[in-house]
């Protein structure tokens, strides 16, 4: 099945700096690729996700980009604010149904 | 538009005992995904059931098992609890099935198996 490594663990930034976290999938069938944000005692919250057909997306202070040769995907938060301190989890998703297979898991602290 | 509603918040439950959880997706949405998470193995899939079909399915025992009604509602039941179970579960809402589709969250469900 898919394996989705995600880096770093943890991560702290100066607000104001950008953060930047990793991911690496298995499986080329993989074909979605979402970011969800989760604070503390709440679900998981969808941020921004990307297609297989494209590079690249962004939506204000959040980008997200796509290499399918190489089986990576990033997140990049610019600008960073207290407020964005959070979990951070990437995920894939196969074109067969609606399961995705999720990363690790990043810590993000943001410093004011 | 409200959100994925999961109930109970959280549960208090003994070794061996049954529990059933509870999920309403977003009004509209017919594919509902249950989730697992755990400080030690993260996110995992469980099932995912649409037009009260199950699709997919994780790998997790026979305990766990889940079902659709014709309102989209699904419910999760875990029996023969074992301590190993206490987690946080999600359920998770899209408007379609087949891959590509975005997922929502609820809550959770917050179980404690004592």
């Amino acid at each position: 099945g898919e394996n989705v490594e995600q880096h770093p663990s943890t991560l702290s930034v100066q607000e104001g700096d950008s953060a930047v976290i990793k991911c690496t999938y298995s499986d080329s069938a993989s074909n979605y690729f979402p970011w969800y944000k989760q604070e503390l005692g709440k679900g998981p919250q969808l941020i921004i996700d990307i297609r297989s057909n494209v590079g690249e997306k962004k939506d204000q202070r959040i980008a997200v980009t796509l290499n399918k040769t190489a089986k990576h995907f990033s997140l990049h938060i610019t600008e960073t604010q207290p407020e964005d301190s959070a979990v951070y989890f990437c995920a894939a998703s196969p074109n067969t149904g609606n399961q995705f297979y999720f990363g690790t898991g990043t810590s993000l602290t943001v410093i004011p | 538009k409200a959100g994925v509603t999961q109930t109970p918040r959280y549960l208090i439950k003994t070794r061996g005992q049954q529990v059933t959880l509870s999920c309403s997706p977003i009004s509209g949405h017919r594919s509902v995904s249950w989730y697992q998470q755990t400080p030690g193995q993260g996110l995992q899939f469980l099932f995912e059931y649409f037009s009260e079909t199950q699709r997919n399915k994780g790998n997790f025992p026979g305990r766990f098992s889940g079902r659709q009604f014709s309102n989209s509602r699904s419910e999760m039941n875990v029996s023969t609890l074992e301590l190993g179970d206490s987690a946080l579960y999600l359920c998770a809402s899209s408007p379609k099935t087949g891959g590509g589709t975005e997922a929502f969250f609820g809550q959770g469900t917050r179980l404690t198996v004592v």
